[in-house]
């Protein structure tokens, strides 16, 4: 089945560093979603993107639909304590009847 | 307030038993799914429905059955068929009939076999 590459796979950083990681696939997607999860709770959707190229913010939170539409970026700029957690890319190809979701990015922060 | 409810949030369960996941919504959507999420794993889909009276099994299905009787509610069942059933539950609904893609989840059920 399809399968999205989300790389790194952890990151451990200082309080107020910015924060990038990334989503792959080899097929082309028309929906990108980021989502953030912390312990023991479900999911929060914190960006969607329906266009290649579009770059949406949410905060300071930055994502960006690939042009080539098989990749997506997010960064977290100066990151602060709440946001450890981990970090979801999803993406949905044209006429795809779910989502397929990344492995996820372990983001550690240390004060 | 509109979301999607999961209940319990914590259950256990006897090597042998069958237990039964809540799932309900009150936004309207028309998709919902069932993903199961092992520690420091990503989500692997079990089942979803795009209609009432109608589920597709996804990439896990195996031990695990659903019912779509109504719009509002996807329950999960974790039979004894299931080996390692000892995870991380979470629900997730969608806008799908009307191309609205976005997964909206609930808060999860840990569920543990004692």
């Amino acid at each position: 089945g399809q399968q999205l590459n989300q790389s790194p796979q952890s990151m451990f950083i200082q309080e107020g560093e910015d924060v990038s990681m990334n989503c792959t696939s080899s097929s082309i997607f028309n929906t990108w979603l980021w989502y953030k999860q912390d312990p023991g709770e479900g999911p929060v959707l914190l960006i969607a993107l329906y266009k290649a190229g579009e770059l949406t913010s949410n905060g300071r939170l930055t994502a960006q639909f690939g042009i080539t539409r098989k990749d997506s970026f997010l960064n977290i700029s100066a990151s602060i304590p709440s946001d450890v957690g981990i970090y979801f890319c999803a993406g949905r190809t044209q006429g795809a009847q779910k989502l397929v979701f990344g492995q996820g990015t372990r983001l550690t922060i240390n004060p | 307030d509109g979301g999607i409810t999961q209940s319990p949030k914590y259950l256990f369960r006897k090597e042998g038993q069958n237990v039964t996941l809540s799932c309900e919504q009150n936004l309207n959507h028309d998709a919902m799914y069932w993903y199961r999420q092992d520690p420091g794993q990503g989500l692997r889909l079990i089942y979803y429905s795009q209609i009432v009276n109608d589920f597709q099994k996804g990439d896990i299905a195996e031990g695990y059955s659903v019912s779509r009787e109504k719009k509002e509610s996807f329950p999960l069942t974790v039979t004894s068929a299931q080996k390692n059933p000892t995870a991380f539950y979470l629900c997730a609904s969608s806008g799908w009939a009307r191309s609205i893609v976005e997964a909206f989840f609930g808060q999860g059920t840990r569920l543990t076999v004692v």
